[in-house]
């Protein structure tokens, strides 16, 4: 077990929907990331939030947006859903501290989303 | 595309043996490295890491190796277990601790009882 904690472990719905999917960071980690693992692209970082605030973005689309509570946990939420939107969305945490710090992440066991 | 990939995209070894799984970069600035264990329906699991100003780190039956001269890297298993069998995933960060981490795509390992 990480300690890092994801809800729900699945989800299904349909297009043009939106989700949310929340993410609970190991006890005293301050950064969270989101990440994206699909079949044909593999892991994909999407966002990192550190003590509430975002500090990096990288293949977030637009309809995707997230945000990290001053209890440090964290909630991706994705629009207007489409099929291609599906996959395994991972939230990882950080026990080194500093915002810029990328090391040592260790991930919860995943939201499998599917969109129909 | 990436530019961290993986030589063998599966590989199969009798219980027991040594496994060698590698990965090869192209970014010189990246200066931390780190491996990944994935099994099925389960997150990745951190394995062990490195940087760039280390060429070798152990530990518990596992070792990495990086070779900065090719841009190559290995995850090697000692006395590999059927509980080994899963994907592994290297991941280099590039731009100094600002970078983010950078995966590849996986290398699936089968252990034969």
């Amino acid at each position: 077990d990480s300690g890092v904690t994801q809800t729900p472990k699945h989800l299904i719905t349909a297009t043009g929907q939106r989700v949310t999917l929340r993410c609970s960071p190991r006890s005293g980690d301050l950064s969270v990331y989101w990440y994206q693992q699909s079949l044909d692209q593999g892991l994909q970082f999407l966002i990192q939030y550190y003590n509430g605030e975002e500090r990096a973005k990288g293949n977030i689309l637009e309809r995707f947006s997230a945000q990290q509570f001053p209890d440090l946990h964290s909630e991706l939420n994705l629009s207007s859903l489409e099929l291609g939107d599906s996959a395994l969305y991972f939230c990882a945490s950080s026990p080194r501290q500093g915002p810029t710090t990328n090391e040592k992440l260790f991930f919860g066991s995943g939201t499998q989303l599917s969109v129909l | 595309g990436e530019s961290v990939g993986l030589h063998l995209p599966t590989l199969s070894v009798q219980e027991g043996d040594n496994s060698i799984i590698n990965c090869a970069y192209s970014n010189s600035a990246s200066d931390y490295f780190i491996w990944y264990k994935q099994e099925s329906g389960k997150g990745p699991q951190f394995i062990i890491d490195i940087r760039s100003n280390m060429d070798k780190r152990q530990g518990q039956r596992v070792t990495v190796l990086l070779n900065k001269t090719v841009k190559h890297l290995s995850l090697q298993i000692a006395a590999t277990q059927p509980g080994d069998s899963a994907v592994y995933f290297c991941a280099e960060r590039r731009g100094g601790s600002q970078g983010n981490l950078i995966f590849g795509k996986g290398t699936k390992l089968s252990v034969k009882p």
